[in-house]
């Protein structure tokens, strides 16, 4: 149980496009949600946390007009990168919090690149 | 300020040795958790062990157990009889304050660990 479907898991775009990546809650409702960003043999950095029905709460340093995230609902999050260049070009990755021991659930990931 | 140190970039082990991973943390709460993740080159991140700051045994799961030294803020992870397949990127990773799906985790850079045949 507790599945994060994260798609897509790959995607090439073109310098000045917006790509969306979308996170869904197969069996369960996710009331937060945790994307974040990584860079090749780096370690994880968190971008946001969104909340259903409400704004995100972005990290220092992280543009909110350039990732665009919307928590609408239970069960759906996604992240936009807007006018995408090549250095958004990363691992995107988005994690549920979970009512268990373990806490956390993930998507399997997006690799964005940018030509 | 909460932090995750994990100061080894990079470990060998032989297949079928063991070997520890280290982790120390660092924080003012005193309820807390500590996770240990694993990051094949896929990118997934698969969850291996937790443990609370108030369990008093540590963590097991299999080949995976939790070293927890409270006193002195480490979380090792002992990963026993290796596997080729061990081969990967670990984190470890803190949650203060207690279990709830709002808190985020602080993440230590990591460790790449390459298994030898």
């Amino acid at each position: 149980g507790a599945v994060v479907s994260q798609h897509p898991s790959w995607v090439i775009c073109k310098s000045g496009t917006s790509v969306k990546i979308e996170c869904r809650s197969l069996d369960f409702q996710a009331t937060t949600m945790f994307w974040y960003r990584q860079f090749p043999k780096q370690s994880l950095m968190l971008m946001a946390t969104s909340n259903e029905g409400s704004k995100a709460t972005y990290e220092q340093g992280v543009e909110k007009d350039k990732f665009l995230i919307n928590h609408a609902s239970l069960t759906l999050s996604t992240l936009t990168v807007t006018s995408a260049h090549p250095e958004d070009s990363s691992f995107y990755i988005c994690s549920a919090g979970i009512r268990s021991t373990y806490g956390y659930t993930f998507g399997s990931g997006t690799r964005l690149t940018v030509v | 300020a909460q932090k995750i140190t994990q100061t080894q970039p990079g470990m060998f082990v032989q297949e079928k040795e063991a070997v520890t991973l280290d982790c120390t943390y660092d924080t003012s709460d005193q309820s807390y958790g500590l996770f240990w993740y694993k990051q094949p080159s896929s990118g997934e991140m698969i969850f291996l062990i937790y443990q609370g700051s108030y369990d008093e045994q540590n963590a097991t799961e299999g080949r995976y157990s939790l070293n927890f030294q409270k006193a002195r803020k480490s979380a090792n992870l002992v990963i026993s009889a290796s596997q080729l397949g061990d081969s990967a990127m670990y984190f470890c990773a803190m949650r203060e304050g207690r279990a709830g799906n709002n808190r985020k985790l602080i993440w230590g850079l990591g460790t790449s660990l390459a298994v030898n045949p």
